[in-house]
Order: structure tokens, then sequence, then C-alpha cells
């Protein structure tokens, strides 16, 4: 059971450059989520979906896109890369609304 | 703006002591308290958490004590052992907001065998 996979682990960007940061699941959880991690501001939500075919935005979603089009997969897109993306990138999933979520190990973007 | 504000940033305990993490919150519409523990290099699990009706919740070495009227949550780690270093992290969830937390900053414990 693999649990929440995130590709790739390490990622490093020029400013203006695209990438898709990959995660699936296979807990055939319904709620998946994205989250970026700052040091001193613990983890800010960017974007989620309650299920396939439904996203919407968290805290911090400008610049970033997301769909889901599977119940395991919520791929993160990020149109313009900008330094100010420079960040660990979390996602996470969860059964139900009492259910605790799951996370990846994380991606560690640089935007150069 | 929904806060959750926690303390200390950094911790130093010796083992066997007691660890004590603080968070604190303005909005009374909260209605579950999860704790989270991170590793380096991992994402974060669920340690433990606690709805507002309960005062204190204990798992092992573990306990939440949770103060309604104060607007505060704490959690508690007893005999602190260096397995137990870790970035901790409480959350909020707003009522009726299903899925979404609301984070605070981490605290960074470091346990001094």
């Amino acid at each position: 059971n693999a649990g929440v996979t995130q590709t790739p682990k390490f990622q490093v960007l020029k400013t203006g450059q695209s990438m898709t940061l990959q995660c699936a699941q296979d807990m055939n959880h319904e709620y998946m989520s994205w989250y970026r991690q700052d040091p001193g501001m613990g983890l800010r939500l960017i974007h989620y979906s309650v299920g396939a075919g439904i996203t919407d935005q968290g805290e911090v979603p400008n610049g970033y896109n997301v769909s889901r089009s599977t119940t395991e997969d919520f791929p993160l897109r990020l149109l313009s890369a900008a330094p100010s993306q420079t960040s660990v990138y979390f996602c996470a999933s969860s059964l139900g609304v009492n259910s605790p979520l799951h996370f990846g190990n994380g991606t560690r973007l640089t935007v150069t | 703006q929904q806060q959750v504000k926690q303390s200390p940033q950094s911790l130093i305990v010796q083992k066997g002591g007691i660890s004590i993490i603080n968070c604190a919150y303005e909005n009374t519409a909260f209605d579950y308290f999860p704790w989270y523990q991170q590793f380096p290099g991992k994402g974060p699990a669920l340690l433990i958490a606690i709805r507002p009706d309960v005062s204190e919740k204990k798992e092992g070495r573990f306990t939440i004590s949770f103060n309604k009227s104060a607007k505060q949550f704490s959690l508690h780690i007893m005999d602190s052992q260096p397995g137990d270093s870790a970035t901790y992290f409480c959350a909020a969830r707003v009522r009726g907001s299903n899925y979404q937390l609301i984070w605070g900053a981490g605290t960074k414990l470091i346990i001094k065998p």
C-alpha cells in the first residue's frame, strides 16, 4: 500500500517556466489537497478537491492550477514559475471529513 | 483572518522530561483540533486530535489539554524521548468547512539524550 505518492522529490525551475507536480493516492480517498510549507508559516492550502471533477481554491491559489479527472490523481500545475513559489509542496488525501489527512513526502521546488 | 498562533517556535527538552507546545485561536467556530508530527524529509502525520466538548485527551505519552474559555489548547509529551524529535503542528477546522484546516506555524522539538 503506497499511500500518497508525489513526484518529483526535487525540482529546480527558472523564472517563467511551467511544470506539473504529480500526486497519486491508492486509498480511494475522495478528498485531495495541495499545501505549500514555508519556514515559520506552517502549511497553507493551495487547492483542494472533494471528488473527481470537483476542485476549489484554498488560501493561496494564485499562480497554480489543478484538475481532478480521476479519484487517484490530483496534479498541481505552476503556470509561470516565480521565485516566490520556492517552497516545499505537499499533497494530502483523506477518506472523509472526520478522517485524518494522509500526506505525501513532498516536492522541494526552487525557482531561480 | 482566522489564525492559530503556536508557541514556542523551537524547544529543547532533556530526555525523560515533559515537552509542552501551546496553541491559541480567536475563531470560536473551530470544531476540531488535530496535532500533526513531521519528521525531516517526510510529510506530516496525525498524532492526536480533540474536539471542543472534551477538556483532555490522552494517547500513550501524548496528551492534548483544551481550554475552551481561554481559546487555547496544548500538547504535552511525557517522558520525552529522542525519537520524539520532530516538528509539531497544531491545526483547527472551521465548523462547516469540511476539510479545510488552519495551521499553526510549527514547533521544532529537540530531545537531548
